[in-house]
């Protein structure tokens, strides 16, 4: 089976410091995975992308980090804001398949003033 | 910008019922999706659609469900005989052409279905 698992249901930073959000997946069989936000009452929203062949992508304040190894992926958001809290969820693309997106169950950021 | 839309925000019906829930995905989008979200839970992929034919669908996918794009705007999931485990958050989804983009999903804003 598949597997995107994020551990952490929730995570509280300060504004203006570093927010890590983690993603583990349990087999090697993705070629590419997504970060999404989601606000309540609306849809997910695409954040930020990375293909299996690479380990780092950046964009503006986040980036993410891409550890095939350990089969773990990393969103950094630096400086984080007040704006950014919401529910980010990992997503990934399995092999073979044309665009299905298995994801995570989320974790929420909550960012402090 | 451009975004996904759906309607109705909330659908409720009765146990049974037939329901349709409409989508309009981003226009110069070719590949168009049916999520859905049970209330504490992942969201799950549905299908895609793509060249007016189902490209992949998950086992959750079964007989009761059907999609379809009626015209060149809108994209449809069609619920049969709607159960009570099908309360849930659905979401429609879409992205353009080509490999990586393709993995790039637009989400809209979801439709709240409640079977009752």
């Amino acid at each position: 089976d598949q597997q995107v698992k994020q551990n952490s249901p929730s995570l509280s930073v300060q504004e203006g410091r570093i927010s890590i959000l983690n993603c583990d997946y349990t087999n090697s069989m993705f070629d590419y995975f997504l970060w999404y936000k989601k606000y309540p009452a609306e849809g997910p929203t695409f954040l930020i992308s990375i293909s299996s062949i690479k380990d780092k992508n950046e964009d503006g304040r986040f980036t993410v980090f891409l550890n095939k190894s350990a089969k773990h992926l990393s969103l950094h958001i630096v400086p984080s804001q007040p704006g950014d809290s919401a529910v980010y969820f990992c997503a990934a693309v399995p092999t073979g398949t044309a665009s299905k997106l298995t994801f995570g169950t989320g974790t929420r950021l909550q960012v402090t003033l | 910008e451009p975004e996904v839309t759906q309607t109705p925000s909330h659908q409720v019906t009765q146990m049974g019922q037939e329901v349709i829930l409409r989508c309009v995905p981003i226009s110069n989008h070719l590949y168009f999706y049916w999520y859905r979200q049970i209330l504490g839970q992942k969201v799950e992929f549905l299908v895609s659609f793509y060249n007016n034919e189902i490209s992949e669908k998950s086992e959750i996918f079964d007989d009761q469900f059907s999609v379809e794009r009626p015209d060149g705007s809108n994209f449809t999931l069609k619920i049969r005989s709607t159960k009570l485990e099908d309360s849930a958050m659905y979401f429609c989804a879409s992205s353009e052409a080509g490999l990586a983009s393709a993995y790039e999903q637009y989400f809209g804003p979801g439709t709240r279905l409640t079977v009752t």
